[in-house]
This record gives C-alpha cells, structure tokens and sequence, in this order.
C-alpha cells in the first residue's frame, strides 16, 4: 500500500517568510511525528500526534514553529519568519500505535531559507 | 532514554556479514533497543527491535547482551543496497519520540 507521502519535496524560500510543509501518513495511522533532519546529523524529534492533539511538542524549538492535525489524518507543519537556521529535512513519520513504536517515515521535504 | 554509542563508520564486503555494534550501558529494564537505518536521500527505514532476547526477522538479527549493556545487528549477507547509516536507538517502554544519535556509516564495498 501507499507509504507516508510529503509535499513540497523540496521548499525553497527567504528569511522571514512563512511555509507550510504537509504530510499524508498511511491510511489508518493513528500517530504521527515530525522531525527534523539537519546535514549530516540524525533526525530531531519535533511534534507527536496521537489523533487530533499534540501528545508531545516538546520538540519545537520555538514558538515559530506550529503544527496540525485538525482530523487525525493529514498533518501541516507551519513554520513562521523563517531564519537560515531553519534549513533542514522535515521527515514525518506515522504509526499504528497497536504495534508499538515502529515508525514509518516519509521521503522528507527539503526546506532551503535563503 | 538511554544514551548509545556506535563506531561513525564500517565497511564490509558485498556477500559477507555485517556487524553493527551499539553501547547502550546505561539502559534500565523498561527500555527496548531499536535499529533504523536511513538510506541516502531517503525517510528512516525500520530495521528491528528487541527488550532483552534476539530477534531475528527477514531483514537482520539482533544480538543483546545478557546485561543489556550492548547489543550488534547482523545484516547475514550485505549487498550495496545495505549502505546506510544505520541508528541504534534505545527507547523506554511508553515513550515515542525517537532519539537519534549520528549513527554509522556502512558502506557495503563491491
């Protein structure tokens, strides 16, 4: 079946704006997570959803950075004025929470802040 | 969560045994190892995971350490699609947020 699928592949955009990175997880997936990749380094645990609610946020590195799950399905990774820091791989992943911790990661999206 | 400690890199030949080692010394009771691996421009795939006895499923074996200090994944028969870095993770029962370190570096040479 379909994996967890992420849009844009890729992001390009300048300091200060707003982007909005989208992921779809697999169908039935009650969890998911959002981290973030920088060059070179493992993956940061950002945000984890269990249905609708943020079970866990204590990942978001400020109060630019938001997320959404509004019907436990689709989940929206909002990131505001945008800083050179922010570049990075945003990978989500989702879980069927019934087998435990394995998670199932998308492709990423690739955000460049120039 | 426990912290691991993994060599940066290895290389191993395409056709032999590949063996990952990950130093979990400070692991409690409750806390499971996990094994990912991330291929090159690619999400974390996941490998396997265990408390305390091996496991062995149709990608790899994982070995652990009767004191649960350290564990090793085997790949049984490496090939170039195997190079990765692979991320030993310890996790507490409960928790979901994984915590990865930098991992190592294999590279499967021909």
């Amino acid at each position: 079946g379909a994996g967890v699928s992420q849009t844009p592949s890729n992001k390009v955009t300048e300091k200060g704006k707003y982007v909005e990175l989208r992921c779809d997880p697999i169908s039935g997936h009650t969890a998911l997570y959002w981290y973030r990749q920088s060059l070179g380094q493992g993956p940061e645990f950002l945000i984890y959803f269990q249905g609708t609610g943020a079970a866990d946020d204590s990942g978001l590195p400020n109060d630019r950075f938001f997320a959404v799950r509004p019907e436990g399905s689709v989940s929206t990774l909002k990131i505001q004025r945008t800083e050179r820091g922010d570049s990075a791989v945003y990978l989500c992943a989702s879980s069927p929470s019934r087998q435990g911790e394995t998670q199932y990661f998308g492709p990423g999206t690739r955000l460049l802040v120039l | 969560d426990a912290k691991t400690t993994q060599p940066p890199s290895m290389d191993c030949a395409e056709g032999r045994a590949a063996n990952l080692p990950c130093n979990h010394s400070t692991i409690s009771g409750n806390e499971y190892v996990y094994w990912y691996r991330q291929i090159h421009s690619q999400g974390p795939q996941y490998i396997i995971h265990g408390l305390k006895n091996n496991e062995t499923n149709e990608m790899a074996s994982l070995i652990i350490t009767e004191d649960r200090k350290s564990s090793t994944l085997i790949l049984p028969h490496a090939t170039l699609r195997d190079t990765a870095v692979y991320y030993c993770i310890v996790l507490r029962t409960g928790r979901r947020a994984l915590t990865f370190g930098s991992g190592t570096r294999l590279q499967v040479q021909p």
